[in-house]
């Protein structure tokens, strides 16, 4: 049981580039969520998704392109990386009726 | 619209004293759940506690208290006999249930260092 797992662990990317951040969780839950940590401005929501096939947003999705086609995998694209997404970027995942969230290592990105 | 405030930025004592971390929320749901979070300097996230709004009952857990108080819409977190290996970040955090999504508001964290 892997629980959640994010790759890469560290990704540098041009200004422009594109690029797909991994999320997998092995715990059948239905829930999973995309965030990314600032310095002094905490976690915030990218988007989320409540099951396959549906996804909503969050409180920071511009930019941000998601799809939840198996109950395991939900990537996060970065359609043309800007400096504004360094970050530090956290998967989570939940199950229904459990408000707990289980979070992954965390993905860096720094866009040059 | 949800909040979550931690006023302190950082803090530092010095080990095996008691420290409290102040997290007050702001929603206007009814239901609703508050997390801690601790993130060593590793930087993954550890959850701590969960809290639903109806047991507003102090909860502890070994040198870790909580103290959820919903008429001033607080819920601190204080670390007795603090350790070296408290030293982290700590996030609180609300979740909104309206809805099918649990999605997580986070409040900036609250540093702590604890030295010898």
């Amino acid at each position: 049981n892997a629980g959640v797992t994010q790759t890469p662990k560290f990704q540098v990317l041009k200004t422009g580039q594109s690029m797909t951040l991994q999320c997998a969780q092995d715990m059948n839950h239905e829930y999973m969520s995309w965030y990314r940590q600032d310095p002094g401005m905490g976690l915030r929501l990218i988007h989320y998704s409540v099951g396959a096939g549906i996804t909503d947003q969050g409180e920071v999705p511009n930019g941000y392109n998601v799809s939840r086609s198996t109950t395991e995998d939900f990537p996060l694209r970065l359609l043309s990386a800007a400096p504004s997404q360094t970050s530090v970027y956290f998967c989570a995942s939940s199950q229904r009726g459990n408000n707990e969230q289980f979070f992954g290592p965390g993905t860096r990105l720094t866009v040059l | 619209a949800q909040k979550v405030t931690q006023a302190q930025t950082e803090i530092s004592v010095v080990e095996k004293e008691d420290v409290t971390l102040d997290c007050v929320y702001e929603t206007r749901d009814t239901t609703y759940y508050l997390f801690w979070y601790k993130q060593p300097p590793s930087g993954e996230l550890v959850f701590l506690i969960r809290r639903n709004s109806f047991d507003e009952q102090n909860e502890i857990s070994g040198r870790y208290s909580w103290n959820f108080q919903k008429s001033t819409s607080s819920f601190n977190f204080t670390i007795t006999a603090s350790q070296v290996v408290d030293s982290a970040v700590y996030f609180c955090a609300l979740s909104d249930i309206t809805g099918t999504a649990s999605k997580l508001t986070f409040g900036t964290g609250t540093r702590l260092q604890v030295t010898l």
